[in-house]
């Protein structure tokens, strides 16, 4: 069955610590991978797209096939970056979400 | 831009009434997407429109859900009668190249 799982509800970091969000998939094919972000009181919107290969507010996600992991990361973090992540996969159209890892950067 | 329009925002019901969400997609968007988020899960579809066809409705559940598409632009969900366990966020979402842009959500409450 078509899977994407992030193993952590919950990632709390101190301002300026590095970060990183952790997304792995089961997926038959290539999928497109993913990373959504709801901050608080905000509709759910897209942060990244691995075929971008772009950088968007300081992250980045590398997708490792071997590994079928695509994590989120960034160097800094920034109390700003407190929100809910979500990946998700697609390669029909249809997206597929993991239960999101809530992100608490403390200052 | 407004971007995808869903109303109403906040709906509370008692269980066995009816009910229905609304969604305007961004114009020129083809493909119209629901979601069911539960209390702490990611989203998941319940249905896919292409144009005003349904592509993919393999997820709702088709005794108490319907949905329409009429002319292809604003969308329709109904739940009839809805059960306790319906109680969730409904997401509206539509796309373009592939990149899916969704709405604010109605967070639906079945007392």
């Amino acid at each position: 069955a078509q899977r994407v799982t992030q193993p952590e509800k919950l990632l709390s970091v101190f301002k300026g610590a590095p970060v990183e969000l952790k997304c792995n998939y089961s997926y038959s094919g290539s999928p497109e991978l993913f990373w959504y972000v709801q901050y608080s009181r905000q509709r759910l919107q897209l942060l990244l797209r691995h075929i971008s290969r772009e950088s968007i507010k300081g992250f980045t996600a590398d997708l490792n096939k071997g590994e079928t992991s695509f994590h989120l990361k960034k160097p800094f973090a920034q109390e700003e970056d407190s929100a809910m992540y979500y990946c998700a996969a697609s390669n029909t159209g249809k997206l597929i979400f993991g239960q999101g890892t809530t992100l608490q950067v403390k200052p | 831009e407004a971007g995808v329009v869903q109303s109403p925002r906040y709906k509370i019901i008692e269980k066995k009434q009816p009910v229905a969400f609304w969604c305007n997609p961004i114009s020129g968007h083809n493909t119209l997407y629901w979601y069911r988020q539960n209390l702490g899960q990611g989203p998941e579809l319940l249905i896919r429109y292409e144009n005003e066809e349904a592509v993919d409705d393999s997820q709702l559940p088709k005794d108490r859900f319907s949905a329409e598409r009429l002319k292809g632009v604003d969308s329709t969900l109904k739940i009839q009668p809805a059960e306790l366990g319906d109680s969730a966020v409904y997401l509206c979402a539509s796309s373009f190249l592939g990149l899916q842009f969704f709405g604010p959500g109605t967070r639906l409450t079945v007392l």
